[in-house]
């Protein structure tokens, strides 16, 4: 079964506007890292925070951790078309290439 | 310095048939993963190589199988196919264990069973 629950599972904006998205975990982390699929490719790396880390930048993207709740957001400011892809969380409890990955929330940017 | 290779990128064939997969990592990497992906499952862990040894496996039939050689190259291999084995086969490759690192993964293959 999935670790990681993502939500909205699907999400459509207008350029420009801000997107989030949501993820929840079930059991203890080291650490949680969000990819990026474009349709039919191998997915891209965001950013990873560590369990100990509350708050995360890179770019336009803005990452939180509440392990308290289990739970994740990733936000994307000033959307553009280009950012239009699938995103997934992904749970890493073991510090080895075994990620846990959420179902993904397909993003839509619209021109 | 180059990606994740798999090959092939497409592939069809027919229930009861095995196929072999092959995944090249980046440069250097020594741990290579293995996911399924399919619409209904989404991505699912296979198998996790780290020089040359299985070091994490998921839940999936004896039917599929894997190895790593000392290049670090990987295969893995399913047997005795059937129609719900087609998905998106995806290899990933890591640089350091032991401190969460990022994975790296190919475009791939799609592999289709008819």
């Amino acid at each position: 079964s999935q670790q990681g629950e993502e939500d909205p599972q699907a999400l459509s904006i207008q350029e420009g506007e801000n997107a989030t998205m949501n993820c929840s975990y079930k059991t203890s982390i080291n650490n949680l890292q969000w990819y990026r699929q474009n349709s039919g490719r191998g997915l891209v790396h965001l950013i990873l925070i560590r369990s100990n880390e509350r708050e995360k930048h890179s770019g336009r993207l803005r990452v939180t951790l509440d392990t308290s709740k289990k739970s994740s957001s990733l936000l994307i400011t000033a959307s553009r078309a280009a950012d239009t892809a699938s995103y997934f969380c992904a749970t890493d409890s073991s510090n080895t290439g075994k990620l846990i990955f959420g179902q993904g929330t397909t993003l839509q940017v619209k021109p | 310095k180059a990606g994740v290779t798999q090959t092939p990128r497409y592939l069809i064939k027919t229930r009861g048939q095995q196929v072999t997969l092959s995944c090249s990592p980046i440069s250097g990497h020594r741990s290579v993963s293995w996911y399924q992906q399919t619409p209904g499952q989404g991505l699912q862990f296979l198998f996790e190589y780290f020089s040359e040894t299985q070091r994490n496996k998921g839940n999936f039939p004896g039917r599929f199988s894997g190895r790593q050689f000392s290049n670090s190259r990987s295969e893995m291999n399913v047997s005795t196919l059937e129609l719900g084995d087609s998905a998106l086969y995806l290899c990933a490759s890591s640089l350091v264990q032991g401190e969460g690192e990022k994975l790296f993964f190919g475009s791939g293959t799609q592999l289709s069973v008819l």
